[in-house]
């Protein structure tokens, strides 16, 4: 499989808990991205990343998210002390190369805090 | 603050019928508009995409108007089928050379196609 693959594909944790998420881009891809979508709405933007870099980052993205891209390769968002609002579908998506704008989207982590 | 305004919110459409969704931008620094295609528990995609240098775009079914003075385009689906039945959500993008190229989404349209 060629894809982007995100895990978990669910998961449903506690409120206070820490979560972690991992994406596997599309292996010469090297710019990574974090989206988030909550229900019934579109992605939005939290962070990117240029190889191992973390270039640019959202103001939706609070103390609480850390995002890691060690060796330029898969990528982990770490949430901590987790909120019932951050309830939501945790997109990851890489594309090839400056001058490609196409993503290419994973299946999502879909985070339930209860 | 929303700068990418998708309607409607639902749409249901007979099959073979015209579907037509909107979208208006606010930020004249886009320049590429993609339509991304979303079933329930995948993630987005790419379906068509069109710069501002072009009023239309056509890949099979599926066209893209664009109006640049009205800061408005809009995805067409010519034969709608069944399996057309997904979530559609129009976006934005400003293509800077060295920086993140974000998309802005809209909110999405869900479309239903009747047998």
């Amino acid at each position: 499989d060629t894809g982007v693959s995100q895990n978990p594909r669910h998961k449903i944790t506690k409120r206070g808990q820490n979560v972690t998420f991992r994406c596997d881009p599309i292996s010469e891809h090297n710019r990574l991205y974090w989206y988030r979508q909550t229900l019934g709405q579109g992605p939005e933007f939290l962070t990117y990343f240029q190889n191992e870099a973390q270039l640019e980052k959202s103001r939706l993205l609070s103390d609480r998210f850390s995002a890691e891209r060690p060796k330029g390769s898969f990528s982990t968002l770490e949430i901590q002390r987790t909120e019932q609002g951050d309830s939501a579908m945790y997109l990851c998506a890489s594309s090839a190369r400056q001058g490609s704008y196409g993503y290419t989207f994973g299946s999502g982590t879909r985070l339930t805090v209860v | 603050q929303q700068q990418v305004k998708q309607s409607p919110q639902s749409l249901i459409v007979q099959k073979g019928g015209i579907s037509i969704i909107n979208c208006a931008y606010e930020n004249t620094a886009f320049d590429y508009f993609p339509w991304y295609q979303q079933f329930p528990g995948k993630g987005p995609a790419l379906l068509i995409a069109i710069r501002p240098d072009v009023s239309e775009k056509k890949e099979g079914r599926f066209t893209i108007s664009f109006n640049k003075s009205a800061k408005q385009f809009s995805l067409h689906i010519m034969d709608s089928q069944p399996g057309d039945s997904a979530t559609y959500f129009c976006a934005a993008m400003r293509r800077e050379y060295q920086g993140a190229q974000k998309l802005v989404f809209g909110q999405g349209t869900r479309l239903t196609i009747n047998p």
